[in-house]
């Protein structure tokens, strides 16, 4: 089945830098992989998504980047605010297989933005 | 729509206890995923269903968790007997269809003592 490994697990900037967290994933059928946010207590929620017949895609201070040779996809946090301090999650699903539609989570990154 | 609706908020049980956590998906969503969230572990996905029909539940940690979903508005997640070691947040989440934005309920704190 899937496996997803992100790196690194923790990671501390100061407010104002940029913050790239990276994913590996190893099924080459997967196809679809979506970023989320969860802040302390509370639910993930997805912040960007990229599909894989695109190679970037960008919202505001959010980028994602998809290289589907090496498997792998990274987020990219420009101009860090405090706000943005939160665990986040990379993801990737396929919609071939036996297991179609499933959707496997990396274990997360604790992004903290230090004023 | 309120969203995904999970219940209990959170629960205390005795070891042993049987343990049944509840999941109302969005309305027209085909997908409901349930997953397991450690500090050690991450979001571990343990089954999901299409269309009310399990696809893969090879994330069940063991014979002690059993998941329904008999109409497409409710699933159960059940842990029977329940151990220390099941204690953990669960989440229930829904999509639309396969490889769109899942969202995710409120969560279930577990604990097992």
């Amino acid at each position: 089945g899937e496996n997803v490994e992100q790196h690194p697990s923790t990671l501390s900037v100061q407010e104002g830098d940029s913050a790239v967290i990276k994913c590996t994933y190893s099924d080459s059928a997967s196809n679809y992989f979506p970023w989320y946010k969860q802040e302390l207590g509370k639910r993930p929620q997805l912040i960007i998504d990229i599909r894989s017949n695109v190679g970037e895609k960008k919202d505001q201070r959010i980028a994602v980047t998809l290289n589907k040779t090496a498997k792998h996809f990274s987020l990219h946090i420009t101009e860090t605010q405090p706000e943005d301090s939160a665990v986040y999650f990379c993801a990737a699903s396929s919609n071939y297989g036996g297991s179609q539609g499933n959707l496997i989570f990396g274990k997360g990154t604790k992004l903290s933005v230090k004023p | 729509d309120a969203g995904v609706i999970q219940s209990p908020r959170h629960e205390v049980t005795e070891m042993g206890q049987e343990v049944t956590l509840r999941c109302k998906p969005i309305s027209g969503h085909d997908y409901l995923f349930w997953y397991r969230q450690t500090m050690m572990r991450g979001l571990e996905l343990l089954i999901y269903f299409n269309n009310n029909v399990p696809i893969d539940d090879s994330g069940m940690p063991e014979d002690r968790f059993s998941a329904k979903m008999p109409n497409a508005s409710f699933s159960t997640l059940k842990i029977q007997p329940s151990e220390p070691r099941d204690s953990a947040v669960y989440f229930c989440a829904s999509s639309w269809t396969m490889n769109t934005e899942a969202f995710f309920g409120q969560g279930t704190r577990l604990t097992v003592v």
